[in-house]
């Protein structure tokens, strides 16, 4: 079954304990993103790559990183998480091609850092 | 950043009638996605316009692309509680890949 999956699916922590959101893909796509999602803002891009060894930065990328070693696997890493990282997030890919690609959603992870 | 904004954000109403969701922007889009979302998990693609002026059916649903690709509307005939969900709109500009989406309307159907 083609998916995105994520892992763990809920974390509590506390602040400045570093944690790893993991996320992989089993359809060969190269381009894989991650999102957070806070009430009232819908969706937005924290990171994301167009293939591997090639990341770039999205519209709240402060506070995060990410790395790309393989085609199927895309880590988000919170270094030091502070309470406004608190979110749902979302891990996606899909492939490049004509405007009417998908993106292909994992089903996310809620953080709670206290 | 482009913005999208969605109206309305909260929708509450009853089996069988009509509604209709905006996605707004002062930005030009070279193609414009909508999306529904469940409680617990991702957002699903249900269609993609991208022509000015496009207008799509998915059984009860009807997309349209407004003329100058700045806004969209999704209408909803006779809804049912199935319908109920996040529904987010999202554009892409260019041919890349990223994608900016709306804040969402919150669509709850009651029997």
């Amino acid at each position: 079954e083609a998916q995105v999956t994520q892992n763990p699916r809920y974390l509590i922590t506390v602040t400045g304990k570093k944690l790893t959101v993991t996320c992989s893909q089993n359809m060969n796509h190269e381009y894989m993103s991650w999102y957070r999602q806070d009430p009232g803002l819908g969706l937005r891009q924290i990171y994301y790559s167009m293939n591997v060894e090639v990341t770039d930065k999205g519209d709240v990328p402060e506070g995060y990183k990410v790395s790309r070693k393989e085609k199927r696997n895309f880590p988000l890493i919170l270094e030091s998480p502070s309470p406004n990282q608190t979110s749902l997030y979302f891990c996606a890919s899909s492939s490049p091609g004509p405007v009417r690609e998908t993106q292909y959603f994992g089903p996310g992870t809620r953080l709670l850092v206290l | 950043t482009q913005l999208l904004e969605q109206s309305p954000q909260f929708l509450s109403i009853q089996e069988g009638e009509n509604l209709t969701v905006y996605c707004n922007s002062s930005s030009v889009f070279s193609s414009l996605q909508w999306y529904r979302q469940e409680p617990g998990e991702g957002p699903v693609l249900l269609v993609t316009v991208v022509t000015g002026g496009e207008v799509k059916k998915l059984k009860r649903l009807t997309f349209q692309f407004g003329d100058a690709r700045k806004d969209s509307s999704l209408h909803i005939t006779a809804a049912q509680p199935g319908d109920t969900g996040l529904y987010l709109c999202a554009g892409r500009t260019g041919g890349g890949n990223k994608l900016t989406f709306g804040t969402g309307t919150q669509l709850k159907v009651e029997l």
